[in-house]
């Protein structure tokens, strides 16, 4: 098994454009989850996905940020326009269905907004 | 009061010594724990979970969790230089999916 596969591994953008980020979890999990990770406050979940359907964006900071899962083998979380405060790293996450089974992370993709 | 409290060290051991990396947690309602140890620039990758009160090994890691004080801690045995990284401790709430995670506890073991 190819893990979770998340692209680009590393971006820099302008301030006010948009930032695509990709994530392809393990055949057969369940559920998805999206996590920034900052120095300042650790692992924030953003999102999360149940059978392609967003359960909790609670964490989601912001109008700016946006999350789809069209099918069960991709996902996408979109920031417009961003910001110098969105740098951050953004992992991917995911689980089988059965309760209590830890997550698999992407390497995640490193974010930096100048 | 944060869900989940970590130390954030650097917790320094020397070689060979045991490791003793803590977590409390602020939610009753928890019910599974994970740890999960992160290298420097890469994913956190999990170790170790446990649900219920009391020890649990795995090789030269135990978790041991104490319901009733909302603590959990991780042992690591025989440390090694290469277990240098950050110890994330998670927890998550019976019946909800998603998992809060600790700030780390940055672990350096000298040679």
């Amino acid at each position: 098994d190819a893990g979770v596969i998340q692209s680009p591994r590393h971006e820099v953008t302008e301030m006010g454009q948009e930032v695509t980020l990709r994530c392809k979890p393990i055949s057969g999990h369940d559920y998805l989850f999206w996590y920034r990770q900052t120095m300042m406050r650790g692992l924030e979940l953003l999102i999360y996905f149940n059978n392609n359907v967003p359960i909790d964006d609670s964490g989601m900071p912001e109008d700016r940020f946006s999350a789809k899962m069209p099918n069960a083998s991709f996902s996408t979380l979109k920031i417009q326009p961003s910001e110098p405060r969105d740098s951050a790293v953004y992992f991917c996450a995911s689980r089988p269905g059965k309760a209590n089974y830890g997550y698999t992370f992407g390497s995640g993709t490193r974010l930096t907004v100048v | 009061q944060k869900e989940v409290e970590q130390n954030s060290g650097p917790l320094s051991v020397p070689e060979g010594a045991i490791a003793s990396l803590n977590c409390t947690y602020s939610d009753r309602g928890s019910q599974s724990f994970f740890w999960y140890r992160q290298y420097s620039g890469k994913s956190p990758e999990l170790i170790m979970f446990i649900y219920s009160n009391g020890d649990k090994e795995d090789g030269r890691f135990t978790a041991q969790l104490n319901k009733a004080s909302q603590y959990v801690s991780l042992l690591i045995r025989d440390s090694q230089p290469s277990d240098s990284a950050t110890y994330l401790c998670a927890v998550n709430r019976g019946g909800y999916q998603k998992v809060t995670f600790g700030t780390g506890t940055k672990l350096q073991v000298i040679p």
